[in-house]
């Protein structure tokens, strides 16, 4: 069966840096997405990476290596405004989107 | 720009009750529509796709129903409401090719079937 893994929730400070990790096992790769949804709201697209390595956008960054199934976002300089749940999602052979259950964010001050 | 809207934002529903769900897309043509449907602590649960009016594919068998009238119409319908129809439900496109495939959402649908 198709598998996205993330841990459920994560705590960071404020200012500090955090690594949220995403593995997966899908029927194909067409790509893998995260995506940042607060809490009562809709999920808004944050980065797509389909080659290995490193994407960077301002202070977030994501990174996948393929042949390991796993990939990572990174934040850094964190605000308060981070708090929020991220999702891994990738596309299958099929280009569907397969969605892990999402990282909940806690910054503290 | 793009925008995409559903309605109602809540939704309070007892047990039998019909469903009718509403997202709209504006400012792209012949998009691909999807209706999700998120549960706390689980991922988004696909429940159906169209790639063209009158072209639904329906992920998961259940009581709900979906239609696309116009090209940026979707509705997302039911009969009669169950319980484990409650949830929180999301309309998205994505422009129609398959090269990037990113999503883009609407509000959100909160349905509580008491």
């Amino acid at each position: 069966g198709q598998n996205i893994d993330q841990p459920t929730e994560m705590t960071a400070t404020e200012g500090a840096i955090v690594q949220i990790n995403c593995t997966y096992q899908t029927s194909g790769f067409n790509g893998l997405f995260w995506y940042q949804q607060h809490a009562g709201e809709a999920p808004t697209f944050l980065s797509y990476n389909v080659l290995d390595g490193l994407e960077e956008k301002g202070r977030f960054s994501s990174f996948l290596s393929r042949s390991k199934g796993y990939s990572y976002l990174l934040l850094k300089e964190l605000q308060m405004k981070d708090s929020a749940s991220y999702l891994c999602a990738v596309m299958d052979s099929n280009y569907q989107l397969i969605w892990g259950a999402g990282t909940k964010l806690i910054i503290k001050p | 720009s793009q925008t995409i809207h559903q309605w109602p934002a809540t939704l309070v529903q007892p047990v039998g009750s019909p469903l009718s769900l509403e997202c709209t897309v504006e400012g792209t043509s012949n998009p691909n529509l999807y209706w999700y449907r998120q549960a706390a602590g689980r991922g988004l649960q696909l429940l159906f796709y169209s790639v063209g009016i009158g072209q639904i594919s329906s992920e998961v068998p259940q009581n709900l129903s979906a239609s696309r009238p116009q090209d940026r119409q979707f509705i997302l319908s039911s009969k009669k409401l169950l319980l484990s129809d409650s949830g929180f439900y999301l309309c998205a496109w994505s422009v129609g090719d398959r090269d990037t495939g990113e999503l883009f959402f609407g509000e959100g649908s909160r349905l509580t079937v008491l």
